[in-house]
């Protein structure tokens, strides 16, 4: 099947700075998401970009499906952006059986 | 409220005593999922639904039954439950198998 992963594995920032996330995966993909588990548990969708670049708000996110990578960009980071984030990918004709990477945990200092 | 719903958020059982996570979605989404979390193996899936009567097995089926008789709900049944499916359960939805929206969770203890 296919691998995901995720880089860094642990990102910690003061409040106000930019990241940026990093996801590889190892085949072509029909599918690719961002997700953030916040502190509470509770895994809220970010984007679905299996190519292409996409923003909402202070996030955006690019994948390169050619290269066979994503990224996701946090600018001017809040406390409220802590948590873990996932990517999770599909390929071939298995469109619904997501694949997660292990995450990236974010602490969002004050 | 469009949203995922997900049945019981806490539950302690023991070894052996059959149970059911329900799972239900008000969206009419074609396709639902279960997924497991457990520290440092990070999510993986269960089982899939693409349609009504139509399932398939995840990466982790071992242990669990699914049905979808109808298109909103998709119960994860546990017949005979061991400490090692004590985890955090999601049940997800899409409408294509796309944008997928996660339910709150489910965590299980089996003791």
């Amino acid at each position: 099947g296919i691998q995901v992963e995720q880089s860094p594995p642990d990102l910690i920032l003061q409040e106000g700075a930019n990241s940026t996330l990093r996801c590889n995966f190892s085949d072509s993909v029909n599918n690719l998401q961002w997700f953030h588990q916040n502190p509470w548990g509770q895994l809220i969708n970010l984007f679905y970009i299996p190519s292409g670049t996409k923003q909402n708000g202070r996030l955006s996110a690019t994948t390169v499906a050619t290269e066979r990578y994503s990224l996701l960009y946090i600018s001017s980071s809040q406390t409220t952006d802590s948590g873990v984030y996932f990517c999770a990918v599909a390929g071939g004709t298995s469109y619904g059986k997501l694949t997660f990477g292990q995450g990236t945990i974010l602490t969002v200092h004050p | 409220e469009a949203q995922v719903t997900q049945n019981p958020r806490y539950l302690i059982t023991v070894t052996g005593k059959k149970l059911t996570v329900t799972c239900s979605q008000n969206m009419n989404h074609e396709y639902m999922s279960w997924y497991r979390q457990d520290p440092g193996l990070g999510l993986r899936q269960i089982y899939y639904s693409m349609n009504v009567e139509v399932t398939d097995k995840g990466d982790v089926p071992e242990g669990y039954k699914v049905s979808r008789k109808e298109k909103r709900n998709f119960p994860l049944i546990l017949e005979s439950p061991s400490p090692n499916q004590t985890s955090l359960y999601f049940c997800a939805s899409s409408p294509t198998g796309g944008f997928y929206t996660f339910g709150s969770g489910t965590r299980l203890t089996v003791v």
